[in-house]
This record gives C-alpha cells, structure tokens and sequence, in this order.
C-alpha cells in the first residue's frame, strides 16, 4: 500500500499563476484534508471532506477550492497564486471524523509563490 | 488566538534520559488529543492520543499525561533514543465542532544526542 501520495513534491509558481495539488489515498478512507504548513507554525486547515462529492471548509479557507470527485482522491486548487500561498501543503486521510481514528499523512507538497 | 500552545521550540536530551514534551490548551471543549511526530520532508505520523476521559495514556516508550483542571497535556519518552530526534506537534480536537478539525500546535523539536 502506498498509503497517502501527493502530486507534485515542488513547485515555484508567480503570482497570479494557477495549479492543482494532487492527493490520493489506496485505504478506502472516507475522510480526506488539506492542511498547511508555514515556518514556526502547526498544520492548519484548509478544506476537508467527508466523502466522496462532498467538501467543506477549514480554519483558512480563502484563495483556495477543493474537489472530491472519486473517494480516493482529494484535489487542491489555487486559481490566483499569491506569495501568502508560499507553504507546505499536507494532505491527511482517516476512517472516520473523529480523532479516535488518526489520520494518515502524505509527504507533503512545497509550493513557493514569486 | 492559538489554542493549542507548545511553549518550548525546542528540547535536547541525552540518549537513555527522559524526555518530556509540554503542551497548553485553552478550550474547555477539547475532548481528544493526540501526539504526532514530523521528520524532515516527511508528512506527520500518528504517535499515541489521549480522551478526556482519561489522565493516562502508555504504549511503549510513550506515555501521555492529561490534566484537564490545568488544561495541559505532557508527552513522555523514556528512554530517549537518537531516532526520536523530531518535531512533535500536540493536537486537540472538539468532536462537537467541525468534524476531524484538529487543532496543532506550534511544534517542539526534540533533539536526542548520542
């Protein structure tokens, strides 16, 4: 099993550029999250969701759009990058909404905004 | 606001000793919390995680202490090994709030010397 992957590992945009953050998950998860990262900073969230067709919003949800289209994919988008957008961004999965199943992190993706 | 406080940015040990890891909470509704460990380039793995319910959580090496009157919750490893040298972060969860939405910490590095 692969567990938690994320597309791509890097990446540099400008601002104003748009791009797709790719996270799937091979354990039949139906919870999926995108978090983010900053210097001297805990994990953040962005968007969850709590299955397939559905998403919903996280503590920092501005500037970004989330989809679910297949239970074990979970796409993260940026339409209008802005050097703030500057993270590592942190894809999780879990059985269940509640901390009593923990959640399953990928590898991460650094994105750089200039 | 943070509600998850994890005072000490960092910690250095001697391998063999005990190491312990604070964290501070501020909201009275947090009813699950969990330790997790970050390595470098790596995405956060699940340590060990402690109910409300409980004051006392061990596996291992790790144990977890809860004192909900003092809102504060301490990691404890013994004996420290040099593999142990990461960031852990202290989460918290209201699972009457937004499903799955952890709340992290700033993170405490550990380093474990030889």
């Amino acid at each position: 099993n692969a567990g938690v992957t994320q597309t791509p590992k890097f990446r540099v945009l400008k601002t104003g550029q748009s791009m797709t953050l790719l996270c799937a998950q091979d354990m039949n998860h139906e919870y999926m999250y995108w978090y983010r990262q900053d210097p001297g900073m805990g994990l953040r969230l962005i968007h969850y969701s709590v299955g397939e067709g559905t998403t919903a919003k996280g503590e920092v949800p501005d500037g970004y759009n989330v989809s679910r289209l297949k239970k074990q994919n979970f796409l993260l988008g940026l339409e209008s990058a802005a050097p703030s957008q500057t993270s590592v961004y942190f894809c999780a999965s879990s059985t269940s909404g509640t901390s009593s199943y923990e959640q399953y992190f990928g590898p991460g993706t650094r994105l750089t905004v200039t | 606001d943070q509600q998850v406080k994890q005072n000490s940015p960092s910690l250095s040990v001697q391998e063999g000793r005990i190491s312990i890891l604070n964290c501070d909470y501020t909201n009275s509704m947090f009813d699950y919390f969990l330790w997790y460990k970050k390595y470098p380039a790596e995405g956060p793995t699940f340590l060990i995680s402690i109910s409300s319910i409980k004051d006392k959580n061990e596996d291992g090496r790790f144990t977890v202490f809860l004192n909900k009157s003092a809102k504060h919750l301490s990691l404890h490893i013994v004996p420290s090994q040099p593999g142990d040298s990461a960031v852990y972060f202290c989460a918290a969860e209201n699972y009457g709030g937004s499903q799955g939405n952890l709340i992290f910490g700033k993170g405490t590095k550990l380093s474990v010397k030889p």
